[in-house]
């Protein structure tokens, strides 16, 4: 099956530094990744959509100068938290697609970020 | 707009019991995808279902797809605590609109021995 990567699956970081979080589609090529925030107990939000070679698509309210997103090629999409504080602490997964792909989206392992 | 909707969000269950997880959408879609959530990790796909009357099993679990009542179920045999997880339902939307998926809230499985 596809897998995704997501690197680091835990960070704790100082309140005011930038914390940086990898996915990777490792055998298949990601012409879409998606980066997601899930509170406890709470089903996940959508923060943007990227694809290979174009900006980010954030969903509103999502502050796009604080969650840099980039998506340098088909199997590497990153997500840069900066500036970050306690209220950023969160579970964060990215997923992988193929398109339209029938196989629907592929999710990371997460990221749990911890502000302190 | 695309919404979905699950039911129950939470369900406490007794070893051994049967049970059914509702999934219902808005709008016309004939692609639902059901994940499940262990606490801490992340989502794995369980089901993938394209059509209408589609039915997927594995184990204890079945899913099926209704895409004229826009529902899809899952359905629970013989609970195992194994079975303890978030289920989300997603789907896709219709073609031309976008590949993102719309998730369900969740359903909370708790399934006492």
């Amino acid at each position: 099956g596809a897998v995704v990567s997501q690197h680091p699956s835990r960070v704790i970081c100082k309140s005011g530094t930038s914390v940086k979080i990898e996915c990777r589609s490792l055998d298949f090529q990601a012409t879409t990744m998606f980066w997601y925030r899930q509170f406890p107990k709470q089903s996940l939000m959508l923060m943007a959509t990227s694809n290979e070679g174009s900006k980010a698509t954030y969903e509103q309210g999502v502050e796009k100068d604080k969650f840099l997103i980039n998506h340098a090629s088909l199997t590497l999409s990153t997500l840069t938290v900066t500036s970050a504080h306690p209220e950023d602490s969160s579970f964060y997964i990215c997923s992988a697609r193929v398109g339209r792909a029938s196989s629907g989206a592929f999710f990371g392992q997460g990221t749990r970020l911890t502000v302190v | 707009e695309l919404k979905v909707e699950q039911n129950p969000l939470f369900l406490s269950m007794q070893e051994g019991k049967n049970y059914t997880i509702y999934c219902n959408y808005s709008t016309t879609s004939d692609r639902l995808y059901w994940y499940r959530q262990d606490p801490g990790k992340s989502l794995e796909s369980l089901f993938v279902l394209l059509s209408n009357g589609a039915v997927k099993q594995e184990g204890r679990l079945m899913a099926s797809l209704d895409t004229k009542a826009r529902l899809s179920t899952l359905h629970i045999t013989a609970a195992v605590h194994d079975l303890s997880a978030t289920y989300f339902c997603a789907v896709d939307r219709p073609f031309g609109y976008g590949n993102k998926l719309v998730f369900g809230a969740g359903t909370i499985l708790r399934v006492k021995s």
